[in-house]
């Protein structure tokens, strides 16, 4: 079974500018998570999605991130423009609900690195 | 609101021995479920053990066994027989039931020494 993928692995950008990431979930796996994981700490969940409608998107900073989840498949993370304390790993991971009692795959990350 | 504490940011192990991991939580839910996953360097996060509240049989798989004390809310990791490949970032997750929503705690570096 494929696991989680995205891409890039890794991106460097200037301040300002815009950035997207791409993840393609493990196949059947209904809720689909974007956290943001900064040097030193846990990761902070941005997004959650149930198939492509949005769950829990409270901690997503709205005046510059965005994400979607068309046809509740494949899934984007956009920035724009980046602040430098954007940069960060930003991980991907789904799961299949209900069942599974919680288990989240994760994908291997995108690094970010705003300067 | 929930929160995960890992008050050992760093720890390290002889290969081989035993190390213990510690974790501590709280909320006002009482039914939930814990988890340990660990990142190694290449940064994938990989489940390691998974706990269910309503269960009081501690989970065990191979190597790795959790002591869980609900009246406490404290869930830390033991790893028997720690080898080179252990060496990773653990981190403690807490999952109100039914939200499939995480609650990280800032993980523990642990370095298994050869």
């Amino acid at each position: 079974e494929a696991g989680v993928a995205q891409s890039p692995r890794y991106k460097i950008i200037e301040k300002r500018q815009s950035v997207a990431f791409w993840c393609n979930p493990i196949s059947g796996h209904a809720t689909l998570y974007w956290y943001q994981q900064i040097l030193g700490q846990g990761p902070k969940l941005l997004i959650q999605f149930q198939n492509n409608g949005v769950v829990d998107d409270s901690q997503l900073p709205k005046d510059r991130f965005s994400a979607e989840r068309l046809k509740g498949v494949d899934s984007t993370l956009k920035i724009q423009p980046a602040k430098l304390e954007d940069s960060a790993v930003y991980l991907c991971a789904s799961s299949l609900d209900p069942g599974a009692q919680g288990t989240q795959y994760f994908g291997p990350g995108t690094r970010l690195l705003v300067l | 609101a929930q929160t995960v504490t890992q008050s050992q940011p760093e720890m390290s192990v002889q290969e081989a021995e035993t190390v213990t991991l510690s974790c501590t939580y709280d909320t006002s839910e009482n039914n939930y479920y814990l988890f340990w996953y660990k990142q190694p360097p290449s940064r994938q996060m990989i489940l390691v053990i998974r706990q269910e509240a309503y269960k009081q049989q501690n989970a065990t798989e191979n190597r790795f066994s959790v002591n869980f004390q609900k009246a406490a809310k404290s869930f830390s990791l033991k790893i028997s027989d720690s080898q080179l490949g252990d060496t990773a970032m653990y981190f403690c997750a807490f999952m109100k039931q039914g939200t499939y929503k995480y609650i990280f705690g800032t993980g523990t570096r642990l370095k298994v020494l050869a």
